[in-house]
């Protein structure tokens, strides 16, 4: 049983850079979400997929953000333009349409912004 | 909008002793989902126990049972038999009936002492 993956698991990039992480959700599922989690802090809801359309969009998802599915399975977050307040880790989820609720999320991705 | 509280940063609990770590919630929702997540040291997070606010029964997952009192929005858990395992991060969430994102409080952090 193959979890939620993410890659990469760190990136460490300078100020100004774009940067693109990769989500696999549970193969089963169709439902897949973008968190960020600062430290010291519960994670915050970015984005949410269903199949592969990007059905709810956080205020916290500037427009320097962009996030997509395009066949229904991996998803991708990017970055462009990175600030120093974009250091922390982007946490990866997902879910079936029968048990909606109930996401189960990957190991993350930690940015840091030099 | 939907608020969730932990009030306790740290805990901390001698092994194989009992501990309770709190949480209380804010909604005007009558259906909704109430989640503990357990976040250990530089590992993803895993879902620990889950609780349908429709169930009037506390839910029970070996070790780790709730205290779920939904008049008074709180939703405590209960760690049996400490072990060592247990320490990590844990996040009380929140997810009403239809919505996508979950809404996590700022987490407690809890160590075991051997």
């Amino acid at each position: 049983d193959t979890g939620v993956s993410q890659d990469p698991r760190h990136k460490i990039t300078k100020r100004g850079q774009n940067v693109t992480f990769r989500c696999d959700p549970i193969s089963e599922h169709n439902r897949l979400y973008w968190y960020r989690q600062t430290l010291g802090q519960g994670p915050e809801f970015l984005t949410y997929f269903q199949n592969e359309a990007q059905l709810e969009k956080s205020r916290l998802l500037s427009d320097r953000f962009s996030a997509e599915r395009p066949k229904g399975s991996f998803s991708t977050l990017e970055i462009q333009r990175t600030e120093q307040g974009d250091s922390a880790m982007y946490l990866c989820a997902s879910s079936s349409n029968r048990l909606s609720y109930e996401q189960y999320f990957g190991p993350g991705t930690r940015l840091t912004v030099t | 909008a939907q608020t969730v509280t932990q009030s306790q940063p740290e805990m901390s609990v001698q092994e194989a002793e009992t501990v309770t770590l709190s949480c209380t919630y804010d909604t005007s929702e009558s259906d909704y989902y109430l989640f503990w997540y357990k976040q250990p040291p530089s590992r993803q997070m895993i879902l620990v126990i889950r609780q349908e606010a429709y169930k009037q029964q506390n839910a029970t997952e070996n070790r780790f049972s709730v205290n779920f009192q939904k008049a008074a929005k709180s939703f405590s858990l209960k760690i049996s038999d400490s072990q060592l395992g247990d320490a990590a991060m844990y996040f009380c969430a929140y997810i009403h009936q239809g919505a996508q994102k979950l809404v996590f409080g700022q987490g407690t952090r809890l160590t075991i002492n051997p």
